[in-house]
């Protein structure tokens, strides 16, 4: 089975500070990780992918995340917030199912407040 | 737009009543998994499906709920007899083959079902 812990429900960051949003794994298969952003009322949009190639991936909007097997882990980071970064993330594994289904398993998700 | 489309986006509907939920995947995509989110948690996957065929239904509700995805038309999630519990986010993402995750799943804005 697979299942993801993010931790800290809510981040709050002032504009152009750094972003440190956390996601823990577990796997029993090689996982894929991704990041989704939402935005209020509307649909999850991809930030990110992990799929076994570099462990450090490169974003959308400036951001990065690395993976480190020996921590199980998957940090979100941008060097510098933006307003417009203020949204809620989710971070998500997923692994070859019955049928060839990769399902998402989602963590509960981390809203992010960048104050002037 | 070429993206994932749902509707209606609202929906409101009285203890009891019937719900259809539907979701066009993008163009050349075949493969559409459903998704739901209720408040404060994040997305839970409920069934996988390709053209006329349910893949993986291990997150659907044993009873009242059923999707079908047509050879021609959207994808359909079906909910009978609704109760307050089924207030929630649904949300629609497809792909062109199985969740290839060098392919990821594109999300739709979601139908935002509300139960009086």
């Amino acid at each position: 089975a697979q299942s993801v812990t993010q931790l800290g429900s809510h981040v709050s960051v002032s504009e152009g500070a750094l972003v440190l949003l956390r996601c823990n794994y577990s796997s029993s298969v090689p996982p894929y990780l991704f990041w989704y952003v939402q935005y209020p009322n509307q649909g999850l949009q991809l930030l990110l992918k992990y799929t076994s190639a570099a462990t450090l991936v490169k974003g959308i909007n400036g951001f990065e995340a690395e993976f480190k097997k020996s921590e199980t882990s998957f940090h979100l980071t941008k060097p510098s917030a933006h307003m417009s970064d203020a949204a809620e993330y989710f971070c998500a594994v997923s692994g070859v199912t019955q049928g060839g289904s990769e399902k998402l398993v989602f963590g509960k998700g981390t809203k992010l407040t960048v104050n002037p | 737009n070429a993206g994932v489309m749902q509707n209606p986006r609202h929906l409101v509907r009285r203890r009891g009543q019937e719900a259809r939920l539907r979701c066009s995947p993008m163009k050349g995509h075949s493969h559409v998994y459903w998704y739901r989110q209720l408040p404060e948690e994040g997305l839970k996957f409920m069934v996988y499906l390709q053209k006329e065929n349910i893949i993986d239904e291990s997150g659907m509700p044993k009873e009242r709920f059923s999707a079908e995805f047509p050879k021609e038309g959207p994808s359909i999630l079906r909910i009978q007899q609704v109760v307050r519990g089924d207030s929630a986010a649904y949300f629609c993402a497809s792909s062109p083959n199985g969740g290839d995750s060098n392919q990821p799943q594109h999300f739709g804005d979601g139908t935002r079902l509300s139960i009086l």
